[in-house]
């Protein structure tokens, strides 16, 4: 049984672009979450998605920042416009339901220049 | 606001030696305390605890928690250079939908 997997696992841009961070969670988990991690601070919570439903936004900043998870294909996390503060690790957790034990990607580490 | 304060933030100990990583949490519609280790990728799951007084235990590892009291400890017995991770611990919530409240982490080094 494979792992939440997360690509790409570095990326890097300039400021102004798109960055795309791909989720596919574990077989059987229907419930992801995405997280930030900035350096030497603990992972905050963005946002809670199942299939085709955005359940809980109150970690995203309200502008440039936008989560899907479609009925088919992983979820993703997109950065319009991204600026040097955007840079940080971007992991992505799963769970089955009724639980509250998460399963880690290996997260994607962005850097904005 | 939901708060998790971990300590102590960095620790460096001898192999061999017994650890007490501590996690002290204020939060509004408690469901869970998770411990996560983290090494250079993603964080790894360790123990969920939900009730009090009750000891998990994993090899070296255990973990306690007390609801009353608000708070977790993370033992680490017989050190090893390959526990040397970031110890993460976590809340689990309620606020319309489950989420995760991190602590900011406790960054382990054993030396051999």
């Amino acid at each position: 049984n494979a792992g939440v997997m997360q690509n790409p696992r570095h990326l890097v841009r300039r400021r102004g672009q798109e960055a795309r961070l791909r989720c596919s969670p574990m077989k059987g988990h229907s419930h992801v979450y995405w997280y930030r991690q900035l350096p030497e601070e603990g992972l905050k919570f963005m946002v809670y998605l199942q299939k085709e439903n955005i359940i809980d936004e109150s970690g995203m900043p309200k502008e440039r920042f936008s989560a899907e998870f479609p009925k088919e294909g992983p979820s993703i996390l997109r950065i319009q416009q991204v600026v040097r503060g955007d840079s940080a690790a971007y992991f992505c957790a799963s769970s089955p339901p009724v639980t509250d034990t998460q399963y880690f990607g290996p997260g994607t580490r962005l850097t904005v220049l | 606001e939901d708060k998790v304060v971990q300590s102590p933030l960095s620790l460096v100990v001898h192999e061999g030696d017994t650890v007490t990583l501590n996690c002290s949490y204020e939060v509004t519609n408690f469901r869970s305390l998770l411990w996560y280790k983290q090494e250079k990728k993603a964080p790894t799951f360790l123990f969920m605890l939900t009730s009090s007084g009750i000891e998990k235990k994993s090899g070296r590892l255990s973990s306690i928690l007390d609801k009353k009291e608000l708070f977790s400890i993370l033992n680490i017995t017989a050190t090893q250079t390959g526990d040397s991770a970031i110890y993460l611990c976590a809340v689990g919530v309620i606020q319309g939908a489950q989420k995760l409240v991190f602590g900011q982490g406790t960054r382990l080094t054993i030396n051999p």
